[in-house]
């Protein structure tokens, strides 16, 4: 099966930029995909497509993808972004759809 | 505006049949190429992916449950539904569904659920 490895967990200043890591063999050749999960929440998709931004996520979200690593990346970070975050990806070779092990970011 | 909502029962016993219902609006499942999709997340624990069911009836499930997992669309009720059978208390989540549409190339869950919160108990 595919694996996605994100870091348990990410700490950064508020006003600071937050990068979450996706390892994943080769992912730098898959569309990779982020949402965001608040406690008690469904999640909430911030990214699709590696990069784009789905309609009234701010422009601080965003993200990139090479090699074996994929990237969240979140810029001028506020309270309001402490939240669990995911990667996600459609592994062709199985045809399944497979999570990260999600990241805890904590806003210092 | 899309929505979706999941139900179900909140407490099943041991090999019990777990049978989830997600009702949906804002869309129809009948347009290509737009599907629905289960997630489920164990307390404190990462998403997992369980089963998708695409616009023209195809299906795809996770491997390792595969052989319990059977998901279906009513069409006409705009719903989806996903039965788990031999239900044990590992399998104790809260179940998500998702709309699911087309990027560039394949699909991503841009509406989740408001989820339903599922134990496994006897």
């Amino acid at each position: 099966s595919y694996v996605l490895t994100q870091p348990p967990s990410v700490s950064v200043a508020p006003g600071q930029t937050a990068r979450i890591t996706c390892g994943g063999d080769d992912i730098g050749s898959k569309i990779v995909h982020w949402y965001q999960q608040k406690p008690g929440q469904a999640p909430v998709l911030v990214v699709y497509d590696n990069s784009d931004r789905p309609s009234g996520i701010p422009e601080r979200f965003s993200g990139s993808n090479s090699g074996n690593t994929a990237t969240l990346i979140i810029s001028r970070v506020e309270a309001g972004d402490e939240a669990d975050y995911y990667c996600q990806v459609w592994h062709s070779y199985t045809d399944h759809y497979v999570f990260g092990t999600g990241t805890t970011v904590t806003v210092l | 505006q899309i929505t979706l909502k999941a139900s179900g029962p909140t407490l099943v016993k041991p090999t019990q049949t777990l049978t989830l219902t997600c009702t949906f609006s804002g869309f129809s499942l009948s347009t290509s190429p737009l599907a629905v999709g289960w997630i489920r997340q164990s307390p404190g624990k990462a998403l997992e992916w369980l089963a998708l069911i695409y616009w023209n009836d195809d299906k795809r499930y996770s491997q390792s449950l595969r052989s319990r997992l059977t998901i279906t669309k009513v069409t006409s009720k705009n719903q989806v539904v996903l039965t788990m059978t031999n239900m044990d208390p590992v399998d104790t989540a809260t179940y998500y569904c998702a709309h699911a549409r087309q990027g560039v190339a394949v699909h991503f869950f841009d509406v989740w659920g408001q989820g339903t919160m599922v134990t496994v108990s006897s």
